[in-house]
């Protein structure tokens, strides 16, 4: 079982939607979320970061956290054509440094 | 700012030769670290290294190997290759190597093996 479970869709919206992207894990020791955006054929990009549980809002983007379901989701507001792209949650333990572990990744398209 | 950058852009390799993949940090950072991302999967850690020592290394095979140079830009190689070693390896610099720092990643090196 992979530690973190994401869909990985495709995802299709009309522009103006709300968008809601989940990934779920296994290992309780992750303490920090990461949401990454990654357009084609470029590197990820960091859009939103989290320390344990709780809630964090930054522009038309929230991320939440919930550890005790091991459940972590971003939503974009007032979905844009630019959002396209492919989504990665991504953790990392209090003690692994670096290294962070990422979900497979959702594809979404937000058509005009 | 010049971001994280990687050389070359893409690669096209055959079964059994080795690679050599370069990365340099953005200026100021000591930590880079390897990721291999294969298509239509999440990137997956390869090795971590801070101030030109490995502090982890991922679940990947001794074929793969490396290092960085006082600069602090860094070398990943890959020996013996295999048609599975074909993906995307992204090179992700931080200022430090623990704690929260945020992980900056580069465009990537697309490889392929053939």
């Amino acid at each position: 079982q992979k530690e973190v479970e994401q869909d990985p869709g495709p995802l299709s919206v009309p522009e103006g939607a709300i968008v809601s992207l989940n990934c779920t894990y296994s290992n309780s020791a992750f303490q920090y979320f990461m949401w990454y955006r990654q357009y084609s054929r470029k590197g990820p990009e960091l859009l939103m970061y989290t320390y344990s549980s709780g809630n964090k809002e930054d522009g038309r983007f929230t991320a939440q956290v919930d550890k005790s379901s091991k459940y972590i989701s971003l939503f974009i507001r007032d979905s844009q054509p630019s959002d396209s792209a492919t989504y990665l949650c991504a953790m990392r333990r209090e003690t692994s440094g670096s290294r962070l572990t990422f979900g497979e990744g959702t594809q979404l398209t937000v058509n005009p | 700012d010049a971001g994280v950058t990687q050389s070359p852009t893409h690669l096209i390799k055959t079964r059994g030769q080795q690679v050599t993949l370069r990365c340099s940090p953005i200026s100021g950072h000591k930590s880079v670290s390897w990721y291999q991302q294969v298509l239509g999967q999440g990137p997956q850690f390869i090795f971590q290294y801070y101030e030109k020592e490995e502090r982890g290394r991922g679940n990947f095979p001794d074929r793969f190997s490396a290092r960085q140079f006082p600069n602090y830009s860094s070398e990943l190689n890959v020996n013996a290759l295999l048609l599975g070693d074909s993906a995307l390896y992204l090179c992700a610099s931080s200022y430090l190597a623990g704690f929260y720092n945020e992980q900056f990643f580069g465009p990537g090196t697309r490889l392929t093996v053939l």
